[in-house]
């Protein structure tokens, strides 16, 4: 089955720690992202990667990194300098082939802090 | 720049009612329109898109949308919703291989 996967479900983050969240699709789709869900805030996008070795921040990067080495992975590292963490975080990929163009969703990772 | 306006937050339901979950947009450029459902601690799942074509869009579940390009408007619409289709929808806009940029959800809650 094609999709995205995200781990873990649950992640639990103590204060001055860095946590990284795992994103992995084998949908062959260059552009990536990750985007942070508070209640009532809708979607707000972290960072997103159009191509290996290359990546752009987008709305609210502060205190958050990433990495693209590979096609398939899109790590994002919540750092200690991210002071509210506590959200839902969604990896997508995107297929962006004409009539084909649509983002798809992983399963998502709560982030709580202990 | 791009937004996109959701114009209620919360809509409830009866279950066999037929339901209208409205999203306006603003962009001066050619757009691709999408409505995503979310169900409770889950990703995100396409529901139905507009690249170009006909203006009425049929996606799964039984919803369909219109494209009105004089009112900027996408609205989502089902003739007869179930106790399943209560979730978060999401509409969103883009440019071609443009960002994505959602609304702010409606809350659709459909009783018995």
């Amino acid at each position: 089955d094609g999709g995205i996967t995200q781990s873990p479900k649950y992640l639990f983050r103590k204060e001055g720690q860095n946590v990284t969240l795992s994103c992995e699709q084998n949908l062959n789709h260059d552009a990536m992202y990750w985007y942070r869900q508070d209640p009532g805030q809708g979607l707000r996008l972290i960072y997103y990667s159009q191509i290996v070795n290359d990546f752009q921040k987008g709305d609210i990067a502060e205190g958050y990194s990433v990495s693209r080495e590979k096609k398939e992975s899109f790590p994002l590292t919540v750092t200690s300098a991210q002071k509210n963490p506590t959200a839902f975080y969604l990896c997508a990929s995107r297929d962006l082939g004409g009539e084909r163009e649509t983002q798809y969703f992983g399963p998502g990772t709560r982030l709580l802090v202990l | 720049a791009q937004s996109v306006t959701q114009l209620d937050s919360q809509v409830p339901v009866f279950e066999e009612a037929p339901v209208e979950l409205r999203c306006n947009y603003s962009s001066s450029v050619s757009v691709y329109l999408f409505w995503y459902v979310q169900y409770p601690n889950q990703g995100l799942q396409l529901l139905l898109k507009y690249l170009s074509g006909s203006t009425l869009v049929k996606g799964i579940n039984g919803f369909e949308a219109e494209f009105n390009k004089s009112q900027t408007s996408f609205h989502l619409r089902k003739p007869s919703v179930h106790i399943s289709d209560t979730a978060e929808y999401f509409c969103a806009v883009t440019e071609p291989r443009g960002k994505l940029i959602f609304g702010q959800g409606t809350e659709l809650s459909v009783k018995p």
